[in-house]
């Protein structure tokens, strides 16, 4: 299925450090959703973005809806060794009103070295 | 919040057998989604699931091998069919949860672990 291109595809940072991951499309989206997902569980949402340009906080991680509505980005600052996971993005489109298929990034697999 | 719950949380299944996972969300959803993630892959998409109407399919993904019942609209089961070795992956159950049907967005279960042998 249609995949979104996610970078980096695998972090090892020191505790402390900043990290910033991006993904982008071809084509545009409407809402952009990051998510991370820990060993045995499902994906858990993080930020959710809905208007080209917007720029959302959540605790310790910042994300951003691309202008061009082709791409968006998340920085987590001053990280911690919980952070470990890995870290998707998903692209949502919605046809008349109607909220439907979520396409997701390749996965940023996050590791923080205490 | 709102809550999915998925069961089983795991199963080990002989090949040629099927599996039924059963989702339950704790409110009502006019729309749930069934996606599988394959071992160290990104979550792709099977169908989507409507109350009062048959789900549809994403391209690669066929009634006979996924069907799925929505008898409500906070119940859905997907059946993996005839198992084999591919079929191993992790199923995960989601619904558009939150105030407003056009900003609300996707919430997961925690999965359903499945392998064959």
């Amino acid at each position: 299925g249609q995949q979104l291109n996610q970078s980096p595809q695998s972090m090892f940072i020191q505790e402390g450090e900043d990290v910033s991951m991006n993904c982008t499309s071809s084509s545009i989206f409407n809402t952009w959703l990051w998510y991370k997902q820990d060993p045995g569980e499902g994906p858990v949402l993080l930020i959710a973005l809905y208007k080209a340009g917007e720029l959302t906080s959540n605790g310790r991680l910042t994300a951003q809806f691309g202008i061009t509505r082709k791409d968006s980005f998340l920085n987590i600052s001053a990280s911690i060794p919980s952070d470990v996971g890995i870290y998707f993005c998903a692209g949502q489109l919605r046809y008349g009103g109607a909220t439907n298929k979520l396409i997701f990034g390749t996965g940023t697999l996050l590791a923080v070295q205490p | 919040s709102a809550v999915i719950s998925q069961k089983p949380s795991r199963d080990i299944c002989q090949r040629g057998t099927s599996l039924t996972i059963q989702c339950q969300v704790d409110s009502q959803v006019t729309m749930m989604f069934w996606y599988r993630q394959q071992p160290g892959q990104s979550l792709t998409l099977i169908a989507t699931a409507n109350q009062g109407s048959e789900a549809t399919y994403e391209s690669g993904f066929v009634i006979d091998k996924f069907p799925i019942s929505r008898p409500n609209l906070t119940f859905s089961t997907l059946t993996v069919s005839n198992l084999s070795p591919e079929d191993s992956s992790i199923y995960l159950c989601s619904a558009l949860l939150g105030p407003s049907s056009y900003n609300s967005p996707l919430h997961f279960g925690n999965g359903t672990r499945l392998t064959v042998t």
